[in-house]
């Protein structure tokens, strides 16, 4: 039972590519998230998947897409990276009821 | 929309020391106050955590007390050990979980 996996661990971008982070959780819950994590400022929410088939913005949206394959996977899409999306990132998925959320292990990206 | 503030940023204490670690929020909505601890690499973790209805909770050596009337909830550890050497993350929540907002993060090192 691995919880919530996210690939790749790193990764190092220039500034305008484009990339794709992968999210899947093996615990059959409805809902997931993308958070990013700045020094200093805790954990922000991008967006969110409430269930398959819905997305929705959350605090910090811009410069992101996302996308609900199906109830495992939810993926988060750079489309032409900035430095300033340099961060790490968690893909979350909340237990059914909303309490504990389930975090993977983070992805550190690096836009040069 | 909610707003967490935690401090220290930055705790050091030895080990068998206590450690507090403090947080006040805005939105006299939220009703449940999760606290997650981060190990370097790794994604959060869910710790302790405590609903609005009740004004502490322990779980061996990790509390968390809760006043609501002053907005503010605190983590308290004690007999620290080197293990509880981690960045810790209170978050306060309204409603459904894309409503959790997150403190910026205690850095806690416990020196052997």
């Amino acid at each position: 039972n691995a919880g919530v996996t996210q690939t790749p661990k790193f990764q190092v971008l220039k500034t305008g590519q484009s990339m794709t982070l992968q999210c899947a959780q093996d615990m059959n819950h409805n809902s997931m998230y993308w958070y990013r994590q700045d020094p200093g400022m805790g954990l922000r929410l991008i967006y969110y998947s409430a269930s398959e088939g819905t997305t929705d913005k959350g605090e910090v949206p811009n410069g992101y897409n996302v996308s609900r394959l199906n109830k495992r996977e939810f993926s988060l899409r750079l489309e032409s990276a900035a430095p300033s999306q340099t961060s790490v990132y968690f893909c979350a998925s909340p237990q059914q009821g909303a309490t504990e959320a389930f975090f993977g292990q983070g992805t550190r990206l690096t836009v040069v | 929309g909610e707003n967490v503030e935690q401090h220290p940023s930055t705790l050091s204490v030895q080990e068998g020391d206590s450690a507090v670690i403090k947080c006040t929020y805005s939105d006299s909505a939220s009703n449940y106050f999760p606290w997650y601890k981060q190990e370097l690499g790794k994604g959060p973790q869910l710790i302790i955590d405590i609903r609005s209805n009740v004004g502490e909770k322990k779980d061996q050596r990790i509390a968390v007390t809760l006043n609501k009337t002053a907005k503010h909830f605190s983590l308290h550890i004690t007999e620290t050990q080197p293990e509880d050497s981690a960045v810790y993350f209170c978050a306060a929540q309204s409603g459904g979980y894309q409503k959790v907002t997150f403190g910026t993060g205690t850095k806690l090192q416990v020196i052997p």
